[in-house]
């Protein structure tokens, strides 16, 4: 079985400050994890992945994660944070090992993030 | 290109009654899943369908059931809808050759459906 893990509900941050979320994961093989953000009545759009590699992944709108493989986490960063990133973001994994639950992505429950100006 | 597609946007249903939500994919991609998010919740599987055929199934009732089209596009129906159901309906597509690929998966806006 997979699984994520979003600590925390929601996170603050400054404009301009740095920002990080967290999210660490469980799967038997291979990890392939993913961020993604989530605005107000929209579906969810894709930030980054991590599928092998450099463990620095950098992706959409200044966001990168780094891959931990001994703390299986995944967290999501970015440098200096704007009001507009305020949303609601998630982690998921997929088990990149070719099994019939291979397939499907298990998301973590998210962590609103608000960035005040 | 366009992107993925749904529809209905939005939609009210009466407990005991079936609904059919519709999906296209990314021009291309010949996987298509689906995914129930419950408000304040994570998005969970339901299906996955590659090339007509079904792939994957999450912890769902038979209630819940799905195809894939020759060009395609994809059907969630669910019967005998339960206040339960209310929830944002999300397709996803990718190119998904093998389950080790790696490739992204695209979201749609989803279809918000509500049961009362």
């Amino acid at each position: 079985a997979q699984s994520v893990a979003q600590p925390e509900d929601q996170v603050n941050v400054a404009e301009g400050n740095p920002l990080t979320v967290k999210c660490t994961y469980s799967v038997s093989g291979n990890p392939y994890l993913f961020w993604y953000v989530q605005y107000p009545n929209r579906g969810l759009q894709f930030l980054l992945k991590y599928i092998t590699g450099d463990n620095l992944v950098k992706g959409s709108y200044g966001f990168e994660a780094e891959f931990n493989k001994s703390q299986t986490s995944f967290h999501l960063k970015k440098p200096s944070a704007l009001v507009s990133d305020s949303a609601l973001y998630f982690c998921a994994v997929r088990d990149g090992v070719a099994s019939g639950s291979a397939r499907q992505l298990t998301f973590g429950s998210g962590t609103q993030l608000t960035v005040l100006p | 290109d366009a992107g993925v597609t749904q529809s209905p946007t939005h939609l009210i249903k009466t407990r005991g009654q079936h609904v059919t939500l519709r999906c296209s994919p990314i021009s291309g991609h010949k996987s298509v899943s689906w995914y129930q998010q419950v408000l304040g919740q994570g998005p969970q599987f339901i299906f996955q369908y590659y090339e007509k055929e079904e792939r994957g199934r999450g912890n769902f009732p038979d209630r819940f059931s799905a195809r894939q089209f020759p060009n395609y596009s994809s059907e969630l129906n669910v019967n005998a809808l339960l206040l339960g159901d209310s929830a944002l309906y999300l397709c996803a597509s990718s190119l998904d050759r093998t389950p080790t690929s790696g490739n992204t998966i695209y979201f749609g806006e989803g279809s918000w459906l509500t049961v009362v």
